[in-house]
């Protein structure tokens, strides 16, 4: 069964400062992994995401992530971070295959991100 | 993407009662998902809506509890049964257009139930 964990619950960081939030996944197979933010009474935005190919990804607002198969990671990072991006980040891995993909996402518990002005 | 509504956008209920809550995509999609967040908590897979047949439940949630209409392919029900305060939770509806594809979601349900 495919798991991911997020073990950072809360973080807080200056504005203008960098970010990484970390991500640690298990599964057997190639995973198709993700990226959600979820603000505070919305719902689910995709941030970035990754399929096959070059393992360092680039999504919206200027966040990216790489995938690291030797570690089993798949941090967030963002150079600079602006007081909008506080919000809950979610990690997120699908099953792979003909009928994967998108499917059956398994989601971390979430990192709650702080922003210090 | 997709653009995706669910309504009601929030509810207070009370115990004992059932809810429905709908999932409308603006465009055919392959797969429609239900997810539930209670307080605090990730997101957990409810059931895989399938079209024209019963839904596929994930363990620890049952048909009764959590019935799952799809008529359509752009189009989803799921209903909360006989309602407890414990079921108090953000219900998210989540499409893939094709298989492979990302998933998106829908902007929730908020569910209090007194």
């Amino acid at each position: 069964a495919q798991s991911v964990t997020q073990p950072d619950i809360h973080i807080t960081v200056s504005e203008g400062a960098s970010l990484e939030l970390r991500c640690n996944y298990s599964y057997g197979a190639t995973p198709y992994l993700f990226w959600y933010v979820q603000s505070p009474g919305q719902g689910l935005q995709l941030l970035l995401k990754y399929f096959s190919g070059d393992t360092l990804v680039q999504g919206i607002k200027g966040f990216e992530a790489e995938f690291k198969r030797s570690q089993s990671s798949f941090n967030l990072r963002k150079p600079s971070v602006h007081w909008s991006d506080a919000a809950e980040y979610f990690c997120a891995v699908g099953a792979s295959g003909l009928t994967g993909g998108g499917n059956k996402l398994t989601f971390g518990t979430g990192t709650q991100l702080k922003v210090e002005l | 993407s997709a653009v995706i509504s669910q309504k009601p956008s929030r509810d207070i209920c009370q115990r004992g009662t059932s809810l429905t809550i709908q999932c409308q995509v603006d465009s055919q999609v392959t797969m429609m998902f239900w997810y539930r967040q209670q307080p605090g908590q990730s997101l957990t897979l409810i059931a895989t809506a399938n079209q024209g047949s019963e839904a596929t439940y994930e363990s620890g949630f049952v048909i009764d509890k959590f019935p799952i209409s799809r008529p359509n392919l752009t189009f989803s029900t799921l209903t909360v049964s006989n309602m407890s305060p414990e079921d108090s939770s953000i219900y998210l509806c989540s499409v893939v257009r094709q298989l492979q594809e990302t998933q998106y979601f829908g902007p929730g349900t908020r569910l209090l139930v007194l």
